[in-house]
């Protein structure tokens, strides 16, 4: 079965820029999804289709996709982007599924 | 704006059978295809199965001789059972739209299973 790669952690200072990687075989011909997840909070679509933003997301969240690496970036990392965030694609191999990264806890210092 | 709401009891028995309910507010059911994803504590997240507008359905391997999802158009409702449970089974379980990129989603509800 497919499986995505993520940091477990990754820390940034305020007003910088958060890179969180995911990493799969040839993730570049699957279509990811970053989900946001607070604590004690359901997960929130942030990017969708690799780099489509939901309405709502601020336009500092943008993603890309290439080669074996997915990257959700964040600019002027604040306070508020503290939370786990979760990479998804959909697994059209011998079982269809969705499948899902580890996640990766962004702290902000 | 749609919304979803999952129902069910927060605690089941060993061996028993785990039954949600997600409601869903806003939107037809009739429009979307429909997943469940669940949550151990402190741990990811797992993708469950979806069902389809139409009824059709697609389960994760681990789970599927386990698993039964279906639809009740009547109350605009989605449902979960998951037979045998065991201590792993121990999650919050979330009800969602959609089969990937999965929007909006439900608060969750905590299930756990013990004697």
């Amino acid at each position: 079965s497919y499986v995505l790669t993520q940091p477990p952690s990754v820390s940034v200072a305020p007003g910088k820029t958060a890179r969180l990687t995911c990493g799969g075989n040839d993730i570049r011909s699957k279509s990811v999804h970053w989900y946001q997840q607070k604590p004690g909070q359901a997960p929130v679509l942030v990017m969708y289709d690799d780099s489509d933003r939901p309405s709502g997301i601020p336009e500092r969240f943008s993603g890309s996709n290439s080669g074996n690496t997915a990257t959700l970036t964040i600019n002027r990392v604040e306070a508020g982007d503290e939370a786990d965030y979760y990479c998804q694609v959909w697994d059209l191999s011998s079982d269809h599924r969705g499948v899902f990264g580890g996640g990766t806890k962004l702290t902000v210092l | 704006q749609v919304q979803l709401q999952e129902s069910g009891p927060g605690l089941v028995q060993p061996s028993e059978t785990l039954s949600l309910t997600c409601t869903v507010s806003s939107d037809s059911i009739s429009d979307y295809y429909w997943s469940w994803i669940r949550q151990a504590p402190g741990r990811g997240l797992e993708w469950i199965g979806y069902i389809s507008y139409s009824g059709g359905t697609n389960y994760n391997p681990s789970l599927k001789s386990r698993l039964t999802l279906s639809l009740d158009t009547s109350k605009n409702q989605f449902s979960l059972k998951l037979t045998s449970v065991t201590a792993a089974d121990t999650a919050v379980y979330y009800c969602t739209r959609g089969f990937t990129g999965f929007d909006p989603w439900g608060q969750g509800t905590l299930v756990t299973v013990s004697s």
